[in-house]
């Protein structure tokens, strides 16, 4: 049972260079998210996904877009990347429903930094 | 919009002592939870408590929820160098919904051996 997998582990840009950052979860879950996790900054939602065929923008969309490819497929896009989004990437998927909905489980992460 | 405040920011003991952490926060919850985060890895979920619950235990763990003073407490006890880790208590407003939850900036606790 993988969890929340995501793609690539690591990952070096230049400025203006595109990426897309990969994100499966096998656990049936119906909500996934994108958050960037930045020294002394906490996580911070980038986007998030309620539900199959639906995405929402968080706290700091600005400079990125994500697709819901299906339920198990949550990528998040980088247009055309700057410094600024030097960060590590998290992707988390949670249920909808249940006692634990608000759960949310990660995977490991990837480190990107545009030079 | 940073909901949760870990106090303090770092903490350094023993093992084998207690380590305790505080986690304040602004507007009415729904629930609060402590995530775990080790070094160069994701977080990973350890308890949720929710609005109407005063105190909830989970192995080494305790955790209390004070709704009236708007702060929680994550206590480890007999801690072990394995608990060294960040841990980050998260916040799901009232009438909150998915992409709600709010983190705070961490408490980083270092265990000696």
């Amino acid at each position: 049972n993988a969890g929340v997998t995501q793609t690539p582990k690591f990952q070096v840009l230049k400025t203006g260079q595109s990426m897309t950052l990969q994100c499966a979860q096998d656990m049936n879950h119906n909500s996934m998210y994108w958050y960037r996790q930045d020294p002394g900054m906490g996580l911070r939602l980038i986007y998030y996904s309620a539900s199959e065929g639906t995405t929402d923008k968080g706290e700091v969309p600005n400079g990125y877009n994500v697709s819901r490819l299906n339920k198990r497929e949550f990528s998040l896009r980088l247009e055309s990347a700057a410094p600024s989004q030097t960060s590590v990437y998290f992707c988390a998927s949670s249920d909808a429903f249940g006692d634990l909905k608000e759960k949310l489980f990660f995977g490991s992460g990837t480190q990107l930094s545009v030079l | 919009s940073q909901q949760g405040e870990e106090d303090p920011q770092a903490l350094s003991i023993q093992e084998g002592e207690n380590a305790t952490m505080n986690c304040s926060y602004k507007t009415s919850i729904n629930n609060l939870q402590w995530y775990r985060q080790n070094s160069g890895r994701g977080l990973v979920h350890l308890i949720l408590i929710r609005s109407n619950e005063r105190e909830k235990h989970s192995g080494r763990l305790r955790v209390t929820l004070d709704t009236s003073k708007k702060s929680s407490s994550l206590l480890i006890t007999a801690s072990r160098a394995a608990d060294t880790a960040s841990y980050f208590c998260a916040t799901f407003p009232y009438g909150g919904s998915q992409g709600n939850l709010i983190f705070g900036k961490g408490t980083k606790l270092s265990v000696k051996p």
